[in-house]
């Protein structure tokens, strides 16, 4: 099983300020995503990165896959309390594979 | 709604006592998958499903059993359920399981096994 290793684990901000989530992994990946999993549910799809170097944006959120697609971040500009929540990397290991392995997870609360 | 409906939300059981959390979607999906979500763990997925003629063991199948026999269910079966197994349960969903595709979550099912 390949892994994917999050950092940081926990991370607490006031609202407002900026932060990054950073996913990394010596095995390539032939595409990346972000869940988001708030208590009492389960996670839910924020992106899919497929080309190395890719970035895309949403909203104040901006997602980055790596050159050699081993890594991803994400990056929050001016985090709200909305913001507060797991975010969960994941990868697929290849075309036609059918096993997603996540990471552990970053637990981000926002204050307001 | 399109989504993904577990059952139950929670349970608390015994040591042996045999349970069935129960999964299913109406989005008509090929794909099908089982996690947990254990603390400092992660989400480690259990068993998956291509389709109804095949299944597969996922990274932590021990203890447990999955069944396919229609399209929109995919039961998860403890015959024998340990302590161990004690742990947050996550069904999932997607067209065909593909790279690339959104996986749909159910709301998850909290065990706690005595």
């Amino acid at each position: 099983t390949q892994l994917l290793e999050q950092s940081p684990q926990f991370l607490s901000i006031q609202e407002g300020e900026n932060l990054t989530v950073y996913c990394n992994s010596s095995s390539v990946f032939s595409s990346l995503q972000w869940y988001r999993q708030e208590p009492g549910e389960g996670p839910v799809l924020l992106v899919t990165v497929v080309t190395g170097g890719e970035v895309k944006k949403l909203k104040r959120l901006t997602f980055q896959f790596g050159d050699a697609r081993k890594d991803s971040s994400l990056h929050i500009t001016a985090a709200q309390p909305g913001d507060t929540g797991l975010y969960l990397c994941a990868g697929y290991s290849g075309a036609g594979s059918y096993q997603l392995t996540f990471g552990k997870g970053t637990k981000l609360s926002v204050i307001p | 709604e399109a989504q993904v409906t577990q059952n139950p939300r929670y349970l608390i059981t015994v040591t042996g006592k045999k349970l069935t959390v129960t999964c299913s979607q109406n989005m008509n999906h090929e794909y099908m998958s089982w996690y947990r979500q254990d603390p400092g763990l992660g989400l480690r997925q259990i068993y998956y499903s291509m389709n109804v003629e095949v299944t597969d063991k996922g990274d932590v199948p021990e203890g447990y059993k999955v069944s396919r026999k229609e399209k929109r269910n995919f039961p998860l079966i403890l015959e024998s359920p340990s302590p161990n197994q004690t742990s947050l349960y996550f069904c999932a969903s997607s067209p065909d399981g593909t790279y690339g595709e959104k996986l749909f979550f159910g709301s998850g099912t909290q065990l706690s096994v005595l």
